[in-house]
This record gives C-alpha cells, sequence and structure tokens, in this order.
C-alpha cells in the first residue's frame, strides 16, 4: 500500500482535461517537491513534471502540475490518444526518510 | 546525450546475490546523486536505494536494508547495486536513475527474478 494515493484509474476523451491526484501528509508533500512520471508499457519512466509544476524541456505545456497543502495533481489538457499511459507521484518523506510513489494511475483516452 | 545502461540481471535462486551496473555517460557523472528503483511485474514503482555525490551518503528502503549495498565508481562513471539474501519479492525490473532532486534521467532496466 502506497503512502501517496493516486487513483488507480482515469479516462477522457480526446480533446478533454483530465486531472490526477497525489494525495499525501505532511511529512512528505507537504513539506517537499513533487515530481511526476509518464509510463508506457514495456518501457522506462519518463520525468513529465518536476518541482511541483516544473516542466522538462520537450514536454508539451498541455501538461501541468500544482500542489496545494498536503495534495498534488497532474493536468492534462488537450488529451490525446498518445497519452493513454500510466502516470506516477513521487515526493520524499522526512519522516520516513525514503523517496515515495503514487501506486499509480492508468489513464485511458477513449 | 544522458545515457544510462543497467547489466547484471537474471535468474537467481533464493538467498542468492546479485550485483547490477549501471554505466553512465553524456552528463558529469560525480556531479549527481544516482538512485536505483524497481518496479515488480504488474506493479508500481518503488524507491531502492540512492548514493550522494562522492559516495559519502547512502540510504535505502526499509524492504532492503541490510541487504542491498550501493556504490559508485567516479573513476569509470559506474553505480552498482549489490544484492544479498535475494526474496521472491525482490524480483522486479531495476532501474539506474539519474537523481538530484528529481529523476530526470531513467535506463532501460534490468530484469531481476527471484525464484527456485
Amino acid at each position: 500500500q502506497s503512502v501517496l494515493t493516486q487513483p488507480p484509474s482515469a479516462s477522457g476523451a480526446p480533446g478533454q482535461r483530465v486531472s490526477i491526484s497525489c494525495s499525501g501528509s505532511s511529512s512528505n508533500i507537504g513539506k517537499n517537491i513533487v515530481n511526476w512520471f509518464q509510463q508506457f508499457p514495456g518501457t522506462a519512466p519518463k520525468l513529465l513534471i518536476y518541482s511541483n509544476n516544473r516542466r522538462p524541456s520537450g514536454v508539451p505545456d498541455r501538461f501541468s502540475g500544482s500542489k496545494s497543502g498536503t495534495s498534488a495533481s497532474l493536468a492534462i489538457s488537450g488529451l490525446l490518444s498518445e497519452d493513454d499511459a500510466d502516470y506516477y507521484c513521487a515526493a520524499w518523506d522526512d519522516s520516513l526518510n525514503a523517496w515515495l510513489f503514487g501506486g499509480g494511475t492508468r489513464l485511458t483516452v477513449l | 546525450q544522458v545515457q544510462l545502461v543497467e547489466s547484471g540481471g537474471g535468474l537467481v535462486k533464493p538467498g542468492g546475490s546479485l550485483r547490477l551496473a549501471c554505466a553512465a555517460s553524456g552528463f558529469r557523472f560525480s556531479d549527481y546523486y544516482m538512485t536505483w528503483i524497481r518496479q515488480a511485474p504488474g506493479k508500481g514503482l518503488e524507491w531502492v536505494s540512492f548514493i550522494s555525490t562522492r559516495g559519502t551518503h547512502t540510504d535505502s528502503a526499509d524492504s532492503v536494508k541490510g541487504r542491498f549495498t550501493v556504490s559508485r565508481d567516479d573513476t569509470k562513471n559506474l553505480f552498482f547495486l549489490h544484492m544479498d539474501d535475494l526474496r521472491v519479492e525482490d524480483t522486479a525490473v531495476y532501474y539506474c536513475v539519474r537523481s538530484n532532486t528529481n529523476f530526470d534521467y531513467w535506463g532501460q532496466g534490468t530484469l531481476v527474478t527471484v525464484s527456485s
């Protein structure tokens, strides 16, 4: 059981906007930055959002991140079929002295 | 360009040992923390262990503490995970990841299967 909680699934039609939540606590998301990763089946994860809301070079601005209190969100606007993937959040936990990952959210583009 | 290439995975019996290696190129290796992250078949991501620059600080997940050791060779741009007393639940793809505050570059992963 992950200490960072994500919904197991999400879906949206092409062109729509989807949001994926990541819920934590005061010892992780409440104090530290959140990163988001995208993973396609059989491939390594890719950094999508870092430091809560920053995009690495090459990541489209359709992807955005936010954080408030002990929760974070990944938003994807203008959904494309190529966004069909698994998404994970991650944050350092000061109490556990460990990096935590959310359980992952499977996004289906209908 | 940044490249991380893992090697050393394979099939091992419970209680056995294995050493994974990660060859890094395309960046100043000694300037970065390095991390191992694993993914069991059909499951999510799990942080395993990290090592700081110059190897002065390491830390590991409770699930592997006392069994796994991480090290680095900055002269050869290599990063290692030495795994002892392997258990069936250690079966996973192990990823080598460049990491300061982000996990910005990942290797392709190497599969470790622990089975009798």
